[in-house]
């Protein structure tokens, strides 16, 4: 089962805005994950935010977190065509949850050129 | 450093066969997790290899199984095939140890079609 849910579901926004993604999710995490995938293929890791950690910021991705409303952002700034994508948020319970990464439903990305 | 290699990439199986996908990860991790894509179902942890046992699994039945050899490598096995195991089979490996927080990283997938 899908612990997270993403909002929206599709996003779609002119080259050089901003987009930004929602997440939340269940039940106590260790770290939340973000990732990226293209037309069904492989997820590229983005960015990685520890339950303790508030904010964290990598290039053009600022992700922020809020353990209190279980909830989670991703804000891709100054966005390029070649941004377009899925989106997943994914969460570790850490403990005894050994190598399982529980994925949200994802959100869709269009950036138009 | 090479990334997560998963063969083969495109599969095309029938009802009632068995098939066989492998991962190799980067080099020095020792944990490999699988998963399995639906359009349905999303993704869904299928279950985790480390040091050759098998330390997590997901709720799937008995008909997928997996291994992990001394070198890493992983492979996922999948018998009596039915339609709905149709589906994008991802692996993804992670270094195990202090502070390195289950960060996994991804190969390209495993496309199988039942037929």
């Amino acid at each position: 089962s899908q612990q997270g849910e993403e909002d929206p579901q599709a996003l779609s926004i002119q080259e050089g805005e901003n987009a930004t993604m929602n997440c939340s999710y269940k039940t106590s995490i260790n770290n939340l994950q973000w990732y990226r995938q293209n037309s069904g293929r492989g997820l590229v890791h983005l960015i990685l935010i520890r339950s303790n950690e508030r904010e964290k910021h990598s290039g053009r991705l600022r992700v922020t977190l809020d353990t209190s409303k279980k909830s989670s952002s991703l804000l891709i700034t100054a966005s390029r065509a070649a941004d377009t994508a899925s989106y997943f948020c994914a969460t570790d319970g850490g403990g005894t949850s050994y190598g399982k990464l529980t994925f949200g439903q994802g959100t869709i990305l269009t950036v138009h050129p | 450093k090479a990334g997560v290699t998963q063969t083969p990439r495109y599969l095309i199986k029938t009802r009632g066969q068995q098939v066989t996908l492998s991962c190799s990860p980067i080099s020095g991790h020792r944990s490999v997790s699988w998963y399995q894509q639906t359009p349905g179902q999303g993704l869904q942890f299928l279950f985790e290899y480390f040091s050759e046992t098998q330390r997590n699994k997901g709720n799937f039945p008995g008909r997928f199984s997996g291994r992990q050899f001394s070198n890493s490598r992983s492979e996922m096995n999948v018998s009596t095939l039915e339609l709905g195991d149709s589906a994008l089979y991802l692996c993804a490996s992670s270094l195990v140890g202090v502070l390195t927080y289950n960060e996994q990283f991804f190969g390209p997938g495993t496309r199988l079609t039942v037929l």
